[in-house]
């Protein structure tokens, strides 16, 4: 079965500094990555994804993250975090398959991510 | 391009009661997954469909089910509520069923059951 961590519930960041939000994840062969953000009473938006290639991954409003396969990390990052990043951030992993059961995204419990002025 | 669209957006029901949420995805998306999502449990899978077929499950009761229609809109039904199906049911869709696609997500429908 495959699994996804964000040991951290909150992320304080003050405006400016640059943040991290930690996602491990453990899947059998090569995992396709993603991270979503989600802003409140809305549903979640694609920020980026890992599938093969570059370890280093950009995405959305500046964020990026890297692959690190012996650690099976999956860290999002910015180098100036804005007050507007301030959100719920989700890491979510999808294995190689083989094709059948339940097969869908497995996401993290998600890291809150406060940004203060 | 216009996004995927869910309906309704907040309902209240009642133990017992069954409920039907639409969904209706991306135009020339034709796979649409369902999520649930509760504060205590995440966001958990609740089942894909492609091409009118579901071809993934979640671990979720047989009172959760679902279909999909040609014109790739899709629907989720949940019978017999219990106060624990309380939650916000996001659906997602994306352009083909391979496992590299990102997905794009609805607003969900916000379900309260009393």
């Amino acid at each position: 079965a495959q699994s996804v961590a964000q040991p951290e519930d909150q992320v304080n960041v003050a405006e400016g500094n640059p943040l991290t939000v930690k996602c491990t994840y453990s899947v059998s062969g090569n995992p396709y990555l993603f991270w979503y953000v989600q802003y409140p009473n809305r549903g979640l938006q694609f920020l980026l994804k890992y599938i093969t290639g570059d370890n280093l991954v950009k995405g959305s409003y500046g964020f990026e993250a890297e692959f690190n396969k012996s650690q099976t990390s999956f860290h999002l990052k910015k180098p100036s975090a804005l007050v507007s990043d301030s959100a719920l951030y989700f890491c979510a992993v999808r294995g190689p398959g083989s094709g059948g059961g339940a097969d869908g995204l497995t996401f993290g419990k998600g890291t809150h991510l406060i940004i203060q002025p | 391009k216009a996004g995927v669209t869910q309906t309704p957006r907040y309902l209240i029901k009642t133990r017992g009661q069954q409920v039907t949420l639409s969904c209706s995805p991306i135009s020339g998306h034709r796979s649409v997954s369902w999520y649930q999502q509760t504060p205590g449990q995440g966001l958990q899978f609740l089942f894909e469909y492609f091409s009118e077929t579901q071809r993934n499950k979640g671990n979720f009761p047989g009172r959760f089910s679902g279909r999909q229609f040609s014109n790739s809109r899709s629907e989720m039904n949940v019978s017999t509520l219990e106060l624990g199906d309380s939650a916000l049911y996001l659906c997602a869709s994306r352009t083909g069923a391979g496992r590299t696609g990102e997905l794009f997500f609805g607003e969900g429908s916000r379900l309260t059951v009393l």
